[in-house]
């Protein structure tokens, strides 16, 4: 049963700072990993996605790819009130396997 | 442009009585079709997904079941709901030739059972 485990959280960051998220999986076999962003209510959407061993950016956001270590990340860079959500970390062999989310909230 | 549509998207409903989601993708073709579920606090939970017409493959074995009548459609259905059925249920999709794209969510249905 391929797992992906995320810290729950909550993370909470004041406003500017950078947030740092973390994603490890079990499925050596995978080969794509994504981050979604799930504000409370609404369905995820997706932010980043991320094939290849080491880092690629989009804007405020970072992601890292360690597929040794079997870990993802994501960093926000200048945070603000609006990236207070649920981060979702999906990994796919055939399908995803979503984590359970960790919670950011940014402090004004 | 590709979007995706369910509804209804909220919806309350007694135990034992029966369940119909649907959800359509426009603008694609020949996508491949998801199903999850969401329990309050919790990730997201596969129940079915769908390559083709009248396709499907279940995760999760339970009282739920899932049917593809067109190839941009995809329906959820329960004969008898239990309470353990209420959660956020998200229909997603992906275009069909590269199973590893990226997932696309819907706006989902939040499914209370009491």
């Amino acid at each position: 049963q391929k797992e992906v485990e995320q810290n729950s959280g909550p993370l909470s960051v004041p406003e500017g700072a950078i947030a740092s998220l973390n994603c490890t999986y079990s499925d050596r076999g995978s080969q794509s990993f994504f981050w979604y962003r799930q504000y409370s209510g609404k369905s995820p959407e997706l932010i980043m996605f991320i094939y290849s061993n080491g880092d690629k950016e989009d804007g405020r956001f970072t992601a890292q790819l360690n597929k040794a270590s079997q870990y993802v990340s994501l960093l926000i860079r200048d945070s603000q009130p609006s990236d207070s959500a649920t981060y979702l970390c999906a990994v796919n062999d055939y399908k995803l396997s979503f984590g359970a989310g960790t919670t950011v909230t940014v402090r004004a | 442009s590709q979007t995706i549509h369910q509804w209804p998207a909220t919806l309350v409903q007694p135990v034992g009585s029966p369940l119909s989601l649907e959800c359509t993708v426009e603008g694609t073709s020949n996508p491949n079709l998801y199903w999850y579920r969401q329990a309050a606090g919790r990730g997201l939970q596969l129940l079915f997904y769908s390559v083709g017409i009248g396709q499907i493959s279940s995760e999760v074995p339970q009282n739920l079941s899932a049917s593809r009548p067109q190839d941009r459609q995809f329906i959820l259905s329960s004969k008898k709901l239990l309470l353990s059925d209420s959660g956020f249920y998200l229909c997603a999709w992906t275009p069909g030739l590269q199973i590893e794209n990226e997932q696309f969510f819907g706006p989902g249905t939040r499914l209370t059972v009491l």
